[in-house]
Parts: C-alpha cells; structure tokens; sequence
C-alpha cells in the first residue's frame, strides 16, 4: 500500500498571486498527475509526468506551472490567481491503469 | 465536448433500494472505465472497473452493466446503505498508449435510512 500527501489542506491566496501546492506519493508510482476539480464538475486533467522530469500539458495546463522535481513529488504553480476562484486540486499517481488519488488543497482565492 | 455524460446528476434511494447511475461516452476508442466514489473533504477512491471486453462486472453490492455497441454503462448498487452516500464519478481511458481518464461530472448519491 500507499500513500498521497497533499500540501497545503488549504490555501488563501490573493488576486495575482502565484501560489504553490505540493503532493508526495510513497507507491512509488511513474505516473502522476494534477487534476482540478470545481462543484458540479468532473475532474478536469491540468498537467501529467510519466517520469522524473517530464511534464505533459492536459486541456487545462493555462494559468499553471508544474515541475516534477523526483520520482516522488509533483508541485503545481498557480501563476496568477483569479479573483473569487473557489476550486479542489487534487493529485493522482499511477502505475498501469488505476490511479489513486490524495485528499486535495482547496483553494480560495479573495 | 463533453466525452463521458453521467445522470442522473443527483439521486436520493431509500436504504435497501438498489441505486443506478448511469454513463454514457462518445470515443469509441474508450476501453478502460473505472468507477470512483468521492465522500466530501476526501480525494475520489477506485470502486470498480470493467474494460471493454467484458459486459458485466461484479464486486460484492457493486455491478458494472456495459453495453458497448450502445457505448453506455450503468453502476447498481444494490442493498443500498447510508454510508453508500457520496458522490461517483465515471471514467474511461481509450486503448493503450494513453494515460489520461476521462471524468463524468458526476451523480451525487444521498441514501435515506
């Protein structure tokens, strides 16, 4: 088994400002991915990485940055927050098809 | 464009009633669709999956239906329980080379005692 943390639980964040959050995953998974998830809607793919160091851009990637420093992490850059944004990321890892997710930062945006 | 159409949006059943969501999807590609319940304040779990091949999974309370000539599935749940409340979602994954899930927008369970 494993497990995915997710850093912060919550973040506030000002308009404009560039906010980052961070996932760790110990299933020592290739794959992982960071989805955003707003109230009434699916999740919505933003970016990917098949390995260390590779970044994919899903149909959501504008407004954002990722890096995948190592295997383990995957950090997201909100690189200029909008006013009255309200939305769940949540981060995945996967090896094969299934993919398990951490438990989210919710982001409000004043 | 939306790929995969889940309703009903919402669902209320009584507990011992047998819940069916519904999903629907466009890519005949699609093969891989995995079910995932969400509770609130939690990240979405792997409930179920079925692939392509086959038209019926089961496990335990859970059943995938899958027709693929009408590209619809449906997810029973049958015997339904007030910790059943919560919210799922359908995916599906076109045929292998592809690592992207496709998410529905999801049917909120609510399961009354």
């Amino acid at each position: 088994g494993g497990i995915i943390t997710q850093t912060p639980k919550f973040l506030i964040g000002q308009e404009g400002q560039k906010l980052t959050l961070k996932c760790q995953q110990n299933f020592n998974h290739d794959t992982m991915y960071w989805y955003r998830q707003d109230s009434g809607k699916g999740l919505r793919l933003i970016y990917y990485s098949i390995t260390e160091n590779d970044l994919q851009k899903g149909d959501l990637s504008e407004g954002y940055d990722a890096s995948r420093e190592k295997k383990s992490s995957f950090s997201l850059t909100v690189t200029s927050a909008q006013k009255n944004e309200m939305a769940v990321f949540l981060c995945a890892s996967s090896r094969g098809g299934e993919q398990y997710f951490g438990p989210g930062t919710r982001l409000t945006v004043l | 464009q939306q790929q995969v159409r889940q309703s009903p949006q919402s669902l209320t059943v009584w507990e011992g009633e047998t819940a069916i969501l519904n999903c629907s999807y466009e890519d005949s590609t699609f093969n891989y669709f995995p079910w995932y319940q969400q509770f609130p304040g939690e990240g979405p779990a792997l409930l179920i999956s079925i692939r392509s091949v086959s038209d019926k999974k089961e496990d335990g309370r859970f059943t995938i239906f899958f027709n693929k000539r009408e590209k619809k599935l449906s997810l029973h749940i049958t015997d339904s329980q007030p910790g059943d409340s919560a919210t799922y979602f359908c995916a599906a994954r076109a045929s292998s080379g592809s690592w992207q899930l496709i998410f529905g927008s999801g049917t909120q369970l609510t399961v009354m005692p």
